[in-house]
């Protein structure tokens, strides 16, 4: 069965980086594009852009196209998101989705924990 | 970007009973293709989200037939026929049409 399992919470300080992972199993990461999806705390969702693992090619959100980059590693099934120049409204859970085509997200991966405080 | 606007943002509904949510968007999600990429996600609370329907009226594998979805270019809705204790949760729109993707503000389901 498809599952996506991604990093641990993450404790950043302002104008840092961090790195999340996201490693896909039952499938072969590098047949699906990924998208990095994130909710702060209490809000609704914000798309951030996507990539394909096979290609490298990658499209981002306006909003994050200075300070993301995503990156695949097709030998562990593993694809990453970095994000840098942290601010405290960064904080919030990243998500990374499956592109199952039709437009859609098909399997999501359990969150990870970005806070960003001084 | 598409704006994309629910109602209501909270729904208190009595179990066996059915509900519906709307989704309206800014601009019309019918693709260059042909195709309207309209998706709807359920997320339970400290939970990802979960695909239920994609392109409008599509069930996802695994959803129960009491979830439905039907509109066409801005105007959409998501029913439950007879809710469930386990549909509580928020209830997203999605739009896949134009990039950035864009989500609506989230539809709170809750037992009465």
């Amino acid at each position: 069965q498809v599952q996506l399992v991604q990093s641990g919470t993450e404790v950043e300080k302002p104008g840092a980086s961090v790195t999340v992972s996201c490693k896909a199993s039952g499938y072969t990461v590098s047949d699906y594009f990924m998208h990095w999806v994130r909710q702060a705390p209490g809000q609704s969702l914000e798309w951030m852009g996507w990539i394909n693992p096979k290609s490298g090619a990658t499209h981002f959100a306006q909003k994050f196209q200075a300070r993301v980059s995503m990156t695949g590693d097709t030998s562990i099934n593993t694809a990453y998101m970095e994000l840098s120049s942290l601010r405290s409204d960064d904080t919030a859970v990243y998500y990374c989705a499956r592109d199952g085509g039709s437009g859609s997200l098909d399997f999501w991966g359990q969150g990870t924990l970005v806070i960003v405080s001084s | 970007d598409v704006v994309m606007t629910q109602t209501p943002l909270s729904s208190p509904v009595t179990l066996g009973q059915p509900a519906s949510i709307s989704c309206k968007s800014s601009q019309s999600l019918v693709h260059s293709d042909g195709n309207t990429f309209l998706n709807w996600l359920h997320q339970r609370p400290g939970q990802p989200p979960r695909l239920l329907i994609y392109e409008v009226s599509n069930r996802f594998s695994g959803v129960p037939d009491r979830f439905s979805g039907s509109g066409a270019g801005t105007d959409f809705t998501l029913k439950i026929s007879r809710v469930e204790a386990e549909d509580v949760g928020v209830y997203f729109c999605m739009q896949a049409a134009q990039f950035p993707w864009t989500f609506g503000q989230g539809t709170k389901v809750e037992i009465k």
